[in-house]
Formats: C-alpha cells, structure tokens, sequence
C-alpha cells in the first residue's frame, strides 16, 4: 500500500519561529509537491522537486523555502512564520514514469501561528 | 494554459438523493483528468480519473463521472448520496506535457441533509 506520511498532524508555533514540515513518501516516486490548502482558495502550489536536490518554486513560494537531501524525503521550510502562513499544508508524490501525473497526498499538516 | 472551474463552492443535497458536482476545464491540449476527495481533517485521496479510452468513469464509493470533449467538462454524479459522502471534491487536469504537474479547481463542499 503507498503511503506518504507528514510529520505532525496539527502544529502550533510562534511568530518568528523557523519552522520544519516533513514529507516522507515510500514509493519511490522523483517527484514531490508542497500545497498550501485555504478555505475558497482550494490547493495552491507552494515548490516541488523533480529530483534529489532540485527544486522548482510553484504559485505561492514567497516566505517559504524547501530541501530534498534523499528522494524519499521533502521538506518545507518557513524561515520566519507569520500568521498569514496559518493554513492546512499538504505534501504529494508522483511517478514520474507515469505520464497522467496521479499524486498521491499525505494527510496534510494543520499548522497555526500566534 | 489550464486552468480548472469548480461552478459550485458548497452543494446541499438530502440523503438517499442523487448529485451532481460540476468541472470544467480549459486546455489547448488533450488532458487527463481527475476527481479526488477529502474528508474532514485528511489529506486528499483519488476517487476517479480520465485517462483515455471510454468516457465514463466509474470510481469508488458509487461515483461517476462523464467527459465531455466537446463541453470541456468532466462532472461527477452519484445516484444516491449517503451521509459518509460528506466531504470536498476537487476537480484536477493534468495535460501530456512534462512538467508534472496537476491544477486543481478550488473545491465542492458537499454537505448531505438528512
């Protein structure tokens, strides 16, 4: 069964505070996504990477940042939360010898800043 | 460019009561599309996709969808809603180029009344 795992499932923090959000996928897919997910706003393209320590900035990469040290692993990174940044955050994988681009999603990381 | 249109943010419906939720798209290119779900507090998960071939799409949980080429919509029916259906329904195309990418409408909010 494929899995993508997120590393909390509700998070609180600070304003100011460097923040981590973990992605872990175990289907050996290349590529992976960060989405933020805002009520009437649907899922907005944060980064992604294709490969192993490339990245690409998506729709929204303003106040965020991301690293991908080992293919199984995508992390986004906030260098100093804001509360704007309050939002539902999902990560996604792909095959990339797929040619339909099905993503697969972890079950999201609700993250609130005070 | 694609781009996806959800036409209904929220969709009420009784229980036991047929729906439709409707997407259409626009794509200079032949597509793939995808219907996923979400329910309260979890990430997204597949519940149908369009890759070729015939175009009624049959998914889990009792759902379908039909695309339509001519309309540029691929819209999502079950005959007989049931509580558990409550949830968000994202609409998603993906075309045959490389980038890897999906965009996704901004969501259906269907609530079932019983």
């Amino acid at each position: 069964d494929v899995k993508v795992t997120q590393s909390s499932r509700y998070l609180v923090k600070r304003t100011g505070e460097k923040v981590f959000l973990e992605c872990v996928q175990d289907m050996d897919h290349e590529n992976m996504f960060w989405y933020r997910q805002d009520p009437g706003l649907g899922l907005r393209l944060i980064y992604f990477s294709y490969d192993v320590k490339m990245k690409e900035k998506g729709d929204i990469p303003e106040g965020y940042s991301v690293s991908r040290e080992k293919k199984e692993r995508f992390s986004l990174i906030l260098e100093s939360a804001s509360t704007n940044q309050t939002s539902m955050y999902l990560c996604a994988s792909t095959d990339s010898g797929l040619p339909n681009n099905e993503q697969f999603f972890g079950p999201g990381t609700r993250l609130t800043v005070l | 460019a694609q781009s996806v249109t959800q036409l209904d943010s929220q969709v009420p419906v009784f229980e036991e009561a047929p729906v439709e939720l409707r997407c259409n798209y626009s794509s200079s290119v032949s597509v793939y599309l995808f219907w996923y779900v979400q329910y309260p507090n979890q990430g997204l998960q597949l519940l149908l996709k369009y890759l070729s071939g015939s175009t009624l799409v049959k998914g889990i949980n009792g759902f379908e969808a039909e695309f339509n080429k001519s309309q540029t919509s691929f819209h999502l029916r079950k005959p007989s809603v049931h509580i558990s259906d409550t949830a968000e329904y994202f609409c998603a195309v993906s075309d045959f180029s490389r980038d890897d990418k999906i965009i996704f409408g901004k969501g259906t909010r269907l609530h079932i009344l019983p």
